[in-house]
């Protein structure tokens, strides 16, 4: 079946950039997608990318798509305390089903 | 404040207890979602709710009991559960259910069961 995978931690130094990876399984995905959940706080989406795309860019997000390898990242430039939280990769299709991954616990240290 | 409310946001519940999670969104959406959080699992999508009817139960077992009265309530009636059903419970709403357009996620209720 479809299957997101991501690593379950990240660790980065406060200025540094992170880059947090994504594979995912399902070639007919079209839309591939970020979210942010910080404590105590429900998904917040942060970007998303058509599957037709290779890069898209948000101020100090970058994403990245390598439709090939079925592989995302999500760059975040400049990292700061308040980007501590957990990232989540999400593939979908146009419809309300998507499919998430286990999340990447960020932690910035100052 | 994503204009999706959840209540209670903590709840501890005994195996034989009978309780529910509520979810208002204050957004003009038609459809509702509830989600189900685990730690180190992904999110998985239990139940979703267009123009309050039920489209999609995601083989989530009978002890879990959605109700959807309006398009901007979404209630979780839960009876009887097992402590593997300890985890955050988010809802979520959008407009539509076709067309691609984010979903807001209220802050989820974080269930214990003892």
């Amino acid at each position: 079946g479809e299957d997101v995978e991501q690593s379950l931690f990240l660790s980065v130094r406060e200025g540094d950039s992170s880059v947090i990876n994504c594979t995912y399984t399902d070639s007919s995905s079209t839309y591939l997608y970020w979210y942010k959940q910080e404590p105590g706080a429900g998904l917040q989406l942060l970007t998303y990318i058509f599957s037709n795309m290779d890069m898209k860019q948000d101020q100090r997000l970058t994403v990245l798509l390598n439709k090939k390898d079925k592989h995302l990242s999500l760059r975040i430039a400049d990292t700061q305390t308040g980007d501590s939280a957990i990232y989540f990769c999400a593939e979908g299709s146009g419809t309300y089903k998507y499919i998430f991954g286990t999340g990447t616990r960020l932690k910035v240290l100052a | 404040e994503t204009g999706v409310t959840q209540t209670p946001r903590h709840l501890v519940m005994g195996m034989t207890n009978k309780k529910s999670l509520k979810c208002e969104q204050h957004l003009g959406h038609n459809a509702m979602y509830w989600y189900k959080q685990s730690a180190k699992k992904p999110l998985e999508l239990m139940f979703v709710y267009n123009f309050k009817e039920q489209t999609e139960n995601n083989s989530v077992p009978s002890r879990f009991s959605p109700e959807c009265p309006n398009s901007s309530h979404l209630f979780l009636h839960l009876h009887t559960l097992q402590p593997e059903d300890s985890a955050l419970y988010l809802c979520a709403s959008s407009q539509g259910l076709v067309r691609v357009s984010e979903q807001y996620f209220g802050p989820g209720t974080r269930l214990t069961v003892t």
